[in-house]
């Protein structure tokens, strides 16, 4: 069974600057996806980047990155320039390519200061 | 957009009581998804559908069933309510039509306390 570990529950960061949120996963498969999820306060939760393991070019979405070690199994988010609607639960997730389910990591707490 | 609409934000229920949780979806999903979600456990999936009546447990299927009827709909049915079940639930559509590592997409949780 695949096991996803996110060791940081909460973290803080200035406004404008940059915070990186790690993920470490363990799976046996070769083929699969990564993906981080937030969760902002009371509301939905949301795509924020997603990973194909057979790509070896990171994933970036405007001032979302990540950095993907497949060797290390490991798949931290940057977050550049962050803003105070950055303020949320950020969930790694694993989804190995044959089957339908998502394994989440626990979770971080990530709050933007003024 | 997809849609993913749960049928209550907050529900209160007595310890013994039968509680469903609603969900519906308007993208014309094949997968439907239930988790659970508490502080330091991440998400844990209950129970997801990949078809009309079909079904499968995930990780923590004990003390819940579920129902899917519709494509569109899919209930979590708690049989007899337990303060262990004091969580919020989510529900989440995934297609496999979509190349694209079949993204989920939630909707808006149901926190649900057992007294």
């Amino acid at each position: 069974a695949q096991t996803v570990t996110q060791s940081q529950p909460e973290m803080s960061v200035q406004e404008a600057e940059t915070v990186t949120l790690s993920c470490t996963y363990d799976t046996s498969e070769s083929n699969y996806y990564l993906f981080w999820y937030k969760q902002p306060p009371s509301r939905q939760m949301i795509l924020v980047i997603r990973q194909e393991a057979y790509k070896q070019q990171n994933a970036t979405e405007n001032r979302f990155s990540v950095n993907f070690q497949k060797a290390a199994k490991s798949f931290s988010l940057k977050i550049s320039d962050s803003q105070l609607g950055d303020t949320a639960m950020y969930f790694c997730a694993f989804k190995n390519n044959a089957g339908n389910m998502l394994t989440f990591g626990g979770g971080t707490r990530l709050m933007v200061k003024p | 957009d997809v849609k993913v609409t749960q049928s209550s934000r907050y529900l209160v229920k007595r310890t013994g009581e039968k509680v469903f949780l609603e969900c519906v979806q308007d993208m014309d999903h094949e997968n439907m998804f239930w988790y659970r979600q508490d502080p330091g456990l991440g998400l844990r999936l209950i129970y997801f559908s990949y078809d009309v009546k079909m079904k499968e447990k995930g990780d923590i299927p004990e003390g819940y069933s579920v129902s899917r009827e519709k494509k569109e709909r899919f209930s979590l049915i708690l049989e007899s309510a337990s303060t262990n079940q004091t969580s919020m639930y989510l529900c989440a559509s995934s297609s496999t039509r979509e190349f694209s590592g079949e993204t989920q997409y939630f909707g808006p949780g149901t926190r649900l306390l057992v007294l």
